[in-house]
């Protein structure tokens, strides 16, 4: 099935480290989703936008609808150590239509 | 507080063996998925349901089947364990009014020996 291109793979950063990352597709998408996994536990819903240009913020984090509809960024500013995890980026074509699911961001902050 | 509850956190099987996977979900939602995540691969869906009794093929369907026989209950049958279906399986639920909105369980971990 199609997947989204997702990148980085995995980010080695220090403890108030700002973190970017992206994912991009040949498809254009309706909404854009981002997901955070913690260890041991299944993704939950960060963000979701609906609109090409759309900027969305939850807390540190801000998310960003691309204006081709082919892409989505997710910003952390200020790094924790409870920002661990893996995140993970999804397209969807139109509301009840199944999610294109990146590869996922794996974040580590070095001790 | 919302939930999805996935039956087992860790599952040890040996090959040729049926296993089932259960999943129930409180939301009344309509949608429920079954995915598996393994390393760099992320989430890849094996089957869906929009309703009671009715599925769907995912991307990897092969070697798993599905049940939906109430609302709040999907289980994923695996029928003939093999060692390439050692994985997490998740699963998860939404509504159809947003169906991007994915609720998931813990997730099981399955080892097939």
């Amino acid at each position: 099935g199609q997947q989204l291109n997702q990148s980085p793979q995995s980010m080695f950063i220090q403890e108030g480290e700002d973190v970017s990352m992206n994912c991009t597709s040949s498809s254009i998408f309706n909404t854009w989703l981002w997901y955070k996994q913690d260890p041991g536990e299944g993704p939950v819903l960060l963000i979701a936008l609906y609109k090409a240009g759309e900027l969305t913020s939850n807390g540190r984090l801000t998310a960003q609808f691309g204006i081709t509809r082919k892409d989505s960024f997710l910003n952390i500013s200020a790094s924790i150590p409870s920002d661990v995890g893996i995140y993970f980026c999804a397209g969807q074509l139109s509301s009840n239509y199944q999610l294109i699911w990146g590869a996922g961001t794996k974040l580590i902050i070095k001790p | 507080d919302v939930k999805v509850t996935q039956s087992s956190r860790y599952l040890v099987k040996r090959t040729g063996e049926k296993v089932f996977l259960e999943c129930v979900q409180d939301m009344d939602h309509e949608n429920m998925f079954w995915y598996r995540q393994d390393p760099g691969l992320g989430l890849r869906l094996i089957y869906f349901s929009y309703d009671v009794k009715m599925k769907e093929k995912g991307d990897i369907p092969e070697g798993y089947s599905v049940s939906r026989e109430k609302k709040e209950r999907f289980s994923l049958i695996l029928e003939s364990a093999s060692t390439n279906q050692t994985s997490m399986y998740l699963c998860a639920s939404s509504s159809p009014e947003e169906g991007g909105k994915l609720f998931f369980g813990s997730g099981t971990q399955l080892s097939v020996l």
